[in-house]
């Protein structure tokens, strides 16, 4: 079965500072999907950024960037210049290839301090 | 294009009482995916389902939880008998399935508190 940790509970940055996110997942598959997803107060699930395992180029959107580590079963997320409305928890989340269901880790709040 | 709509919010139930959580996908979209949230936690599958068709309910609790998605209308997600333990956001997604690893949009959840 995939598996999706998060070893990081709780942070906070100041705002305009540079924070990376962790995530390790556990998998036999050798295609498949990764996604960060952004969950503000409002609790809406917003997808902040997807990676394919078939590609080797980490995913970019903007100030949002992942560090995609296939051999070690790892996918951090990079975000530069930070805003008072990046303040979410963060989910780190998995789905096999042709697959409906995705996984979602546990979750990391992230607090960006004015 | 209005996104995944939810409703209600938020739902208050007494123990015993039955819950219907109501999910209309985006415009287009014909695949419809029913997560749950407890607190502190991340989501969790319970039921994907297409067009009156079922096809994927390895999440789902064996009892008093049902879904569908009929031809009109939104995709329900049905509580019968709520307990405590049933306390938690709903979350629904959809997809218009038309690559492998589609994106799944959320809507923004329903909050059910069972008294």
């Amino acid at each position: 079965a995939q598996t999706v940790t998060q070893s990081q509970p709780e942070m906070s940055v100041q705002e305009a500072e540079t924070v990376t996110l962790s995530c390790t997942y556990d998998t036999s598959e050798s295609n498949y999907y990764l996604f960060w997803y952004k969950q503000p107060p409002s609790r809406q699930m917003i997808l902040v950024i997807r990676q394919e395992a078939y590609k080797q180029q980490n995913a970019t959107e903007n100030r949002f960037s992942v560090n995609f580590q296939k051999a070690a079963k790892s996918f951090s997320l990079k975000i530069s210049d930070s805003q008072l409305g990046d303040t979410a928890m963060y989910f780190c989340a998995f789905m096999k290839l042709r697959d409906d269901k995705i996984i979602f880790g546990k979750g990391t709040r992230l607090h960006i301090l004015p | 294009n209005a996104g995944v709509m939810q409703n209600p919010r938020h739902l208050v139930r007494r123990r015993g009482q039955e819950a219907r959580l109501r999910c209309s996908p985006m415009k287009g979209h014909s695949h419809v995916y029913w997560y749950r949230q407890l607190p502190e936690e991340g989501l969790k599958f319970m039921v994907y389902l297409q067009k009156e068709n079922i096809i994927d309910e390895s999440g789902m609790p064996k009892e008093r939880f049902s879904a569908e998605f009929p031809k009109e209308g939104p995709s329900i997600l049905r509580i019968q008998q709520v307990v405590r333990g049933d306390s938690a956001a709903y979350f629904c997604a959809s997809s218009p399935r038309t690559d492998i690893g589609n994106i799944q949009y959320f809507g923004a959840g329903t909050r059910l508190s069972v008294l």
